[in-house]
């Protein structure tokens, strides 16, 4: 089976801080997915990473992916980043994807 | 990216009934499927809404309580039949298109008393 562990479950930061959430995975994805999630609104795509050592910014968010782990990294953060942060895989020879258990983001102003 | 609508947003429903969830994709997608999630907490899938057959339903759900139906490439619908509360979620649909993104609804907000 194979499992996606999202760490922190939950982090509580002041406006301005930086943080790192952690995504690591029981075996290797072809592809790593970020989402976003606001209450009362779906899940919406940041970024897709592929397996290599991959680098990707938006913004002040930087994605990680290497082999098994991935990481999602915010610079100074703001208000507006709060939500539920959910990272999910894809294989080459399943068309579903595996979803993390997510860490809830709190960025108090 | 594909942009999905849902409908009803949310509904507040009396056990024993049953509810139809309607998604709408803006582009023609190669699959489409369907989660629950309670709030606060992570995705889990209920089925793949295969177009013009029968859906693939995921352990722990099954055709009779959870009918769906994917009639053409951008719109499908689920049923929650005979709903308790215990069936109280959010139902979120989501489609896959042809570079392998996958976008989601904003979600049915369900509440069965």
């Amino acid at each position: 089976t194979q499992l996606l562990e999202q760490s922190p479950q939950f982090l509580s930061i002041q406006e301005g801080e930086n943080l790192t959430v952690y995504c690591n995975s029981s075996s290797v994805f072809s592809s790593l997915q970020w989402y976003r999630q606001e209450p009362g609104e779906g899940p919406v795509l940041l970024v897709t990473v592929v397996t290599g050592g991959e680098v990707k910014k938006l913004k002040r968010l930087t994605f990680q992916y290497a082999r098994k782990d991935s990481s999602l990294h915010i610079t100074a953060a703001q208000p507006g980043d709060t939500g539920l942060y959910l990272c999910a895989g894809a294989t080459d020879s399943s068309y579903k994807l595996i979803f993390g258990s997510g860490t809830r983001l709190l960025v108090r102003p | 990216s594909a942009v999905i609508s849902q409908k009803p947003s949310r509904d507040i429903c009396q056990r024993g009934t049953s509810l139809t969830i309607q998604c709408q994709v803006d582009s023609q997608v190669t699959m489409m499927f369907w989660y629950r999630q309670q709030p606060g907490q992570s995705l889990t899938l209920i089925a793949t809404a295969n177009q013009g057959s029968e859906a693939t339903y995921e352990s722990g759900f099954v055709i009779d309580k959870f009918p769906i139906s994917r009639p053409n490439l951008t719109f499908s619908t689920l049923t929650v039949s005979n709903m308790s509360p215990e069936d109280s979620s959010i139902y979120l649909c989501s489609a896959r298109d042809i570079m392998y993104e996958q976008y989601f609804g904003p979600g049915t907000r369900l509440t069965v008393t």
